[in-house]
């Protein structure tokens, strides 16, 4: 079966360069969300689409800005990159657009920030 | 917003042992509570969730029983196998929109 697709898998930027993360979702899912997840720590909650418009925001930096395109794919901005910012960065979707249903993650990109 | 616990960070276990992480959460709103397993630097994986109008629920040797009273819930694994060694977040969502709010994990070790 499909799965969520992300890329690229690993990218490496220098401190206060840009990066731009993609996710792919699993045909016919309809929201993504945007997870950060630094070493050792729990998955934490950046943003979230459904149908295209956004729908939840958690704990996302003004530096990074997301969207959701027509064919329901979406990418994560990331500018002025600091060093902190360097984690896993995982995209999941789901078929609905509440919490109410299971969130299938991506493999995540692994972003490193020198 | 929702504030999820996890206990305990760290666990080992004899393997065939049982090994059980319980979560406690703190919004009543919240519903929906999947359990993940994530194995070093993969994706983290669905492994079992319940939903907010039911007690329990067992698939095959992972079992988990929430209490919305108590507002916790737990994951209870039995005849544990090396192959679980992992870290489990545990994670609740309110139907108030759609993000999950997870645990900090439980890192299992299961000693063959």
């Amino acid at each position: 079966a499909a799965g969520v697709i992300q890329s690229p898998r690993h990218l490496i930027k220098e401190k206060r360069e840009t990066a731009t993360l993609k996710c792919y979702p699993i045909p016919r899912h309809d929201t993504v969300y945007w997870y950060q997840q630094g070493p050792g720590q729990d998955p934490q909650f950046l943003i979230s689409f459904y149908e295209k418009m956004q729908s939840d925001k958690g704990s996302i930096p003004d530096r990074f800005s997301a969207q959701q395109f027509s064919d329901y794919h979406s990418e994560l901005n990331m500018s002025s990159l600091e060093l902190g910012d360097s984690a896993l960065y995982f995209c999941a979707s789901s078929l609905g657009g509440t919490g109410y249903n299971e969130q299938f993650f991506g493999p995540g990109t692994r972003l490193t920030v020198l | 917003g929702e504030n999820v616990e996890q206990h305990p960070s760290t666990l080992s276990v004899q393997e065939g042992d049982s090994a059980v992480i319980k979560c406690t959460y703190s919004d009543s709103a919240s519903n929906y509570f999947p359990w993940y397993k994530q194995e070093l630097g993969k994706r983290p994986q669905l492994i079992i969730d319940i939903r907010s109008n039911v007690g329990e629920k067992k698939d095959q040797r992972i079992a988990v029983t929430l209490n919305k009273t108590a507002k916790h819930f737990s994951l209870h694994i039995t005849e544990t196998q090396p192959e679980d060694s992992a870290v489990y977040f545990c994670a609740a969502s309110p139907n108030t929109g759609n993000q999950f709010y997870f645990g900090t994990g439980t890192s299992l070790t299961v000693i063959p």
